[in-house]
């Protein structure tokens, strides 16, 4: 099972709301990542987790806030967003080998952010 | 930097076209190679990889050979369904880091 599940599918939020965008894997990967893809663009990453400890930062505004709280878990809190941050965010997990190989990630479907 | 390109697209076909779609990456250390593909609405899901030069990824009937003297990694697929209409992105990972760098995504459109 490669699985990664997100939710939810869609989200519409205003500039002053705050929520939360929640991703879940049951492969057994230690490493998570999160994803922004804007209309007709490849995704960019935004952060990875490694071991539930974030690793990387991709430079994103302090408006994304990630947490991972357990090794199958990750989430994404949302504050005070823009309307450019609309776009389709993606989860995607994979196996944190200790081989020099680059491991496969696996995506989930998505969920849909419109800000208004 | 390390990067991948892709054709531009839209690429156009009949069912049971062949179908090419091209994708270079800069030769750069010795990358892993990925294909993605996304439906309509939908997130990426890995079509084929491969991680060393010589390598042929397949699945669903699609291919693509890692050539490190071209460093080309194109896909291919002998006879293309409606259903194969989708985003199709070539990506690479370099060894020890964890980020995908993407290519442009390449649409195919398949006409009945």
């Amino acid at each position: 099972d490669t699985e990664v599940t997100q939710t939810p599918k869609h989200l519409v939020m205003g500039m002053t709301n705050k929520k939360s965008l929640k991703c879940e894997q049951h492969m057994g990967h230690r490493a998570m990542y999160w994803y922004k893809q804007k209309a007709k663009k490849p995704p960019e990453l935004m952060f990875v987790y490694s071991y539930e400890k974030l690793s990387i930062n991709e430079s994103v505004p302090s408006r994304f806030s990630p947490e991972c709280p357990n090794s199958s878990l990750l989430n994404l809190h949302l504050h005070a967003l823009q309307p450019e941050d609309s776009a389709l965010y993606l989860c995607a997990s994979s196996q944190e080998s200790s081989g020099r190989r680059s491991d496969t990630q696996y995506f989930g479907p998505g969920t849909r952010l419109t800000v208004l | 930097g390390n990067s991948v390109t892709q054709m531009e697209g839209p690429v156009t076909l009949s069912e049971e076209a062949f179908l090419t779609i091209n994708c270079t990456y800069t030769a750069t250390g010795y990358p892993s190679l990925f294909w993605y593909v996304q439906y309509p609405g939908e997130g990426l899901q890995l079509l084929l990889k491969a991680t060393k030069a010589d390598d042929k990824g397949s699945n669903k009937g699609f291919e693509a050979t890692y050539r490190k003297e071209t460093t080309s990694f194109h896909l291919e697929k002998g006879s293309v369904q409606v259903s194969d209409s989708a985003v199709y992105f070539c990506a690479r990972m370099d060894t020890g880091r964890r980020a995908l760098t993407f290519g442009s995504g390449t649409r195919l459109q398949v006409q009945p």
